[in-house]
């Protein structure tokens, strides 16, 4: 099927430590995006990616890093300098050509410090 | 910038009656405007999108948006709700191509039975 995955649904971290999580695309989307989720707050923008090897930071993009070394995957990395980083995480990917530009989401993770 | 109000934290409607979801927009140029619901512990789902033509866009599962350049707005209808529409619902504009979304608070619809 196509889609959206993302891993894991949950993760704990601990005070001090650096986490990642995962996003893979089997769309064939140029672009995507990582999203924060906080309760009445909706979504908030981390960072983007328009093509393999480059991407932009978003609105909120302290305290976390990412990579796009291939057109499927865009890791985010929490690092410990986001002082708090416990939120529902959404990767989304879409496509810049042709009719549309809908963007699609994954199932998003869970992150929770502990 | 752009942005996106969503003026209503919750909408309470009676099952059976029309649900309306207001969004107004403030987007550069010719927006790309999309309505998308989320589940608890979802992933959000699209549900409709405006690009460009006939003023009134019909999605799935029965909504339909209806655009108002004048007004910049983009309010998401449906003639006859279902208890299984409450959910949490999300207005989006883009100037289009690959520069990012802009997405509203969300609005938590509850329709009682």
């Amino acid at each position: 099927d196509g889609g959206i995955t993302q891993s894991p649904k949950y993760l704990f971290r601990k005070e001090g430590q650096n986490v990642t999580l995962s996003c893979e695309q089997n769309l064939n989307h140029d672009a995507m995006y990582w999203y924060r989720q906080d309760p009445g707050q909706g979504l908030r923008l981390i960072y983007y990616s328009q093509i393999v090897n480059d991407f932009q930071k978003g609105d909120i993009a302290e305290g976390y890093s990412v990579s796009r070394e291939k057109k499927e995957s865009f890791p985010l990395t929490v690092t410990s300098a986001q002082k708090n980083p416990t939120a529902f995480y959404l990767c989304a990917s879409r496509s810049g050509t042709g009719f549309g530009n809908t963007i699609y989401f994954g199932e998003g993770s869970w992150l929770t410090v502990v | 910038a752009q942005s996106v109000a969503q003026p209503e934290d919750q909408v309470n409607v009676a099952e059976g009656n029309p649900l309306t979801v207001k969004c107004t927009y403030s987007v550069s140029g010719n927006p790309y405007l999309f309505w998308y619901v989320q589940y608890p512990n979802r992933g959000l789902q699209f549900l409709l999108k405006y690009i460009t033509g006939d003023n009134l866009v019909k999605g799935s599962y029965g909504f339909e948006a209806e655009f108002n350049k004048s007004q910049t707005s983009f309010h998401l209808k449906k003639p006859s709700a279902l208890v299984s529409d409450s959910a949490l619902y999300f207005c989006a504009a883009s100037p289009g191509g690959y520069q990012k979304v802009t997405f509203g608070t969300g609005t938590k619809l509850q329709v009682i039975p």
